[in-house]
């Protein structure tokens, strides 16, 4: 049972232009959302995060927004550089939970 | 801050053997570590959630007896793969758990992964 998705297993992009992530999640007590970025052979790195009571958080080019009704949250990055090229996975987690649960990822190509 | 570190990053081992992976908390105390295993293009799959001085809790169909890990201190969890045959290649990755940010009642807990460590059993 797939407690976090990410439907798209890959997006293309032109550098410049805002790539948009997508997660879905099944478990409404989740309550803390993180992102994370991979580039091959590495381990993932903590990109940006937010909690349930805020719909929207913004780090630089970074943007994560939440909808709870919909159980579903979106990373936006604008703009797009290659070298944000990347496997990105999306994790929810509860407060004082022990897990973490990651989504497959989301492959991101960014074109020069 | 928040640096985790693991050794070695690439092993290559015959099959047969036994290949232990260590996993360290540089600068921050662990009590939670995890390990996990990444296959070709696919997600973590959680393997194991090691705490501190005691034993590790196995997710299901990952064997306890064949990836033994252990979470000596508060910095250092170690996985050990035994009896290695070609179809425990893969990437083990480790990440450890430490406090942040904080919600009234609770703590939220952001995981530091290392490195990565790729194993080829041949």
């Amino acid at each position: 049972d797939q407690q976090v998705k990410q439907n798209s297993p890959s997006l293309s992009v032109q550098e410049g232009r805002i790539s948009i992530l997508n997660c879905d999640y099944t478990n409404s007590m989740f309550d803390y959302f993180l992102w994370y970025k991979k580039y091959p052979a590495e381990g993932p790195t903590f990109l940006i995060s937010i909690s349930s009571i805020k719909d929207k958080n913004e780090d630089g080019r970074f943007t994560v927004f939440l909808n709870k009704s919909a159980k579903h949250l979106s990373l936006h990055i604008v703009p797009s550089q290659p070298g944000d090229s990347a496997v990105y996975f999306c994790a929810a987690s509860l407060t004082g939970g022990f897990k973490t649960i990651f989504g497959a990822g989301t492959r991101l190509f960014v074109k020069a | 801050g928040a640096v985790v570190s693991q050794h070695p990053s690439r092993v290559i081992c015959k099959s047969g053997t036994s290949v232990k992976i260590e996993c360290r908390s540089l600068d921050f105390q662990a009590t939670t570590m995890f390990w996990y295993r990444q296959f070709p293009k696919q997600s973590l799959m959680l393997m194991a959630t090691s705490n501190e001085g005691s034993k590790a809790t196995y997710e299901q169909g990952v064997e306890k007896d064949k990836f033994l890990i252990n979470h000596a201190s508060l910095t250092l969890s170690t996985l050990t793969v035994t009896s290695a045959h070609p179809e425990d290649s893969s990437f083990y990755i480790c990440s450890a758990r430490d406090k942040g940010g904080g919600l009234a009642g609770g703590f939220i807990y952001e995981q530091y992964f290392g490195p990565g460590t790729r194993l080829t059993v041949t």
